[in-house]
């Protein structure tokens, strides 16, 4: 199956509080997963990535939580500010012949000030 | 400014006719790609082209045709238009991937287009 399934599909935050993106995948050849934050009027642009044998990775605000077992990730963001509001994406890689990218369907984040 | 860059920005246009999106990147890269993100953001890649030669052609119909004349630039041209193919077009590129190695896509800034 090359689906990756996110969510929530919007999410409200109030500032300093913590934003959580939840993503589930089936396909075991999926070798790395980034997130993509992409703003109004804006292409997706790399956040953080991951790759399956690593179970955390943090990059100031925002840490990837990695379940190889469950085939679940989640993209946290720690002390949400007002510039974080854009929307999410979670995506997996398969190499078939070619770099191929499966996206989540986005999560809208809204941080309230 | 070192970037992927599109044109137009936006494209309105009615059933039925035929229109070209384009791109070029000058970051290097030697792989380009589109994608399609449908109203409700869902974002899906339709083709890859590494130095000119196209590597990725998921289920798009033939009305479809992208064209790399050089590997700075992937063109996107579209016949006989329909109500369907209202969505934004991202272009990206990224140095080609070989096995497990993998490169970050920089994406550009998309074209909007409305089929009336």
């Amino acid at each position: 199956q090359q689906q990756v399934k996110q969510s929530p599909q919007s999410l409200i935050v109030q500032k300093g509080g913590i934003s959580i993106i939840n993503c589930a995948y089936e396909n075991t050849a999926f070798d790395y997963f980034p997130w993509y934050q992409q703003f109004p009027g804006k292409g997706p642009a790399l956040l953080i990535a991951i790759r399956p044998d690593v179970s955390e990775k943090k990059e100031g605000r925002f840490t990837i939580s990695f379940n190889k077992s469950a085939k679940q990730f989640s993209l946290h963001i720690m002390d949400s500010q007002p510039g974080d509001s854009a929307t999410y994406f979670c995506a997996a890689r398969y190499y078939q012949g070619a770099q191929k990218l499966v996206f989540g369907q986005g999560t809208r984040l809204t941080i309230n000030p | 400014d070192t970037a992927v860059s599109q044109t137009p920005k936006y494209l309105v246009t009615q059933m039925g006719n035929d229109k070209s999106i384009k791109c070029e990147q000058n970051l290097g890269h030697d792989t380009m790609y589109w994608y399609k993100q449908d109203s409700k953001k869902f974002l899906k890649i339709m083709f890859s082209y590494n130095n000119k030669e196209l590597i990725i052609n998921e289920t798009v119909p033939n009305r479809f045709s992208p064209k790399s004349p050089d590997k700075a630039h992937l063109n996107l041209h579209i016949n006989s238009l329909e109500l369907g193919d209202s969505a934004v077009y991202f272009c990206a590129s990224s140095q080609r991937t070989s096995g497990r190695l993998t490169y970050e896509q920089y994406f550009g800034p998309g074209t909007r287009l409305t089929v009336t």
